[in-house]
């Protein structure tokens, strides 16, 4: 099972900020939080990870709170071709295999 | 470019065939996974393999088959077992950074 939760589904208007909650209250101190999505019918594409830290990349923003047990996504722009599903998943890649619950599915808005 | 490729993109199959699923890597990742994708479902982990001539079952390995003779190379097997295979199947190459995933194969029952 999944050791995250998120909403089902979230919609955001073009060109505004997408942010996307994620709770993993039950995270182990070496476990990563990291983020993919999956445009439709194409292969899940990884987005940004952290451990502690807040992280940026030319793509988003992840906020982890002090206490590890949430983080939000951040899209400072969304476009339409951000729509797509959005996977939140805490673990570490090089270990085990990661599980990807079934993320929550965010529509742009013109 | 470095990158991991799927084939066939689409792929139609008998009721009592085997078909196999290639994928192949060129990023020099140790570790290959498989996944299946059932519409509106998240993924589900089939086998995967940390080492070349070495690989595990995941949740639902029940009707499939792998091998890993080459460090580039992960084919999956969908026998006949498998009593209800249609749906998409993912590859990922894995390094401790996270997954690159293929853009996936979907296969049908026909």
């Amino acid at each position: 099972d999944a050791k995250t939760t998120q909403p089902p589904s979230m919609d955001c208007a073009e060109g505004r900020a997408a942010n996307l909650p994620c709770n993993h209250s039950t995270i182990s101190g070496n476990e990563y939080v990291y983020w993919y999505r999956q445009i439709h019918s194409q292969g899940p594409q990884y987005i940004i990870h952290g451990l502690k830290n807040n992280e940026t990349n030319e793509m988003a923003s992840l906020i982890i709170t002090e206490d590890r047990k949430s983080s939000t996504l951040i899209l400072p722009h969304a476009t339409l071709r951000d729509t797509a599903v959005y996977y939140c998943i805490v673990g570490n890649s090089g270990n085990t295999p990661l599980v990807f619950g079934k993320g929550t599915r965010l529509s742009v808005i013109a | 470019d470095g990158g991991i490729t799927q084939s066939p993109k689409y792929l139609f199959r008998k009721e009592g065939q085997n078909v196999t699923l290639s994928c192949e890597q060129n990023l020099n990742h140790d570790a290959m996974y498989w996944y299946r994708q059932d519409p509106g479902q998240g993924l589900r982990l089939i086998y995967y393999s940390q080492i070349v001539n070495d690989f595990q079952k995941g949740d639902i390995a029940e009707g499939y088959s792998v091998s890993r003779e080459k460090k580039e190379s992960f084919p999956l097997t969908v026998t006949s077992a498998q009593k209800n295979p249609t749906a998409f199947y993912l590859c990922a190459s894995v390094n401790r950074y996270g997954y690159t995933f293929g853009s996936g194969t979907r296969l049908t029952v026909v």
